[in-house]
């Protein structure tokens, strides 16, 4: 199976709160793992990315925590902007490899 | 450096005719890929070139084809558009033998 199911599919925080994005994967081949952000009008961009032999990869207010034996990873923005509303998508691929797997996308509204 | 560029932005076209979108990846990248986003479907890989070569393709039909020019431009090609061909088509370059991605903003295709 190629799935990546990804929830929840909408969330509303409040500013300085922490969004938490979940993300659940099948296939073991996968072995890449980005996040993406995106804005209407925009194209992804990518935010930050992990892999199987780390359970934590923290980047500025992002962190991603994987755990491997669950399949399971996620996303947790700290002190929620904004700035930070926008779709979500979690993604995995096989290394080497373009053909990025993506979940369903989080809608993410931060209210002020 | 730039990022990845995307032509045209926005098209119209009527059931039956064919498309053709270019994209340009970031100088020095020289891998390829295509996504379609779709607010049911959400993102799905459609193929990617490296080397002017197609290296994998995704689950679309047959009318939907791509090619990659020596300088790593990449066009796509949908033939005998459908309504459900209405999408916004993305496309993403990377380094060979780096995992990471980067998406140009898209090309809006609606079908009437």
């Amino acid at each position: 199976q190629q799935q990546v199911k990804q929830s929840p599919q909408s969330l509303i925080v409040q500013k300085g709160g922490i969004s938490i994005i979940n993300c659940a994967y099948e296939n073991t081949a996968f072995d890449y793992f980005p996040w993406y952000q995106q804005f209407p009008g925009k194209g992804p961009a990518l935010l930050i990315a992990i892999r199987p032999d780390v359970s934590e990869k923290k980047e500025g207010r992002f962190t991603i925590s994987f755990n491997k034996s669950a399949k399971q990873f996620s996303l947790h923005i700290m002190d929620s902007q904004p700035g930070d509303s926008a779709t979500y998508f979690c993604a995995a691929s096989p290394s080497g490899y373009s053909t990025l797997t993506f979940g369903k996308g989080t809608m993410l509204l931060v209210s002020p | 450096k730039a990022g990845v560029t995307q032509t045209p932005r926005y098209l119209i076209k009527t059931r039956g005719q064919q498309v053709t979108l270019s994209c340009s990846p970031i100088s020095g990248h020289r891998s390829v890929s295509w996504y379609q986003q779709t607010p049911g479907q959400g993102l799905q890989f459609l193929f990617e070139y490296f080397s002017e070569t197609q290296r994998n393709k995704g689950n679309f039909p047959g009318r939907f084809s791509g090619r990659q020019f020596s300088n790593s431009r990449s066009e796509m090609n949908v033939s005998t558009l459908e309504l459900g061909d209405s999408a916004l088509y993305l496309c993403a370059s990377r380094v060979s033998g780096v995992d990471t991605q980067y998406f140009g903003p898209g090309t809006r295709l609606t079908v009437l």
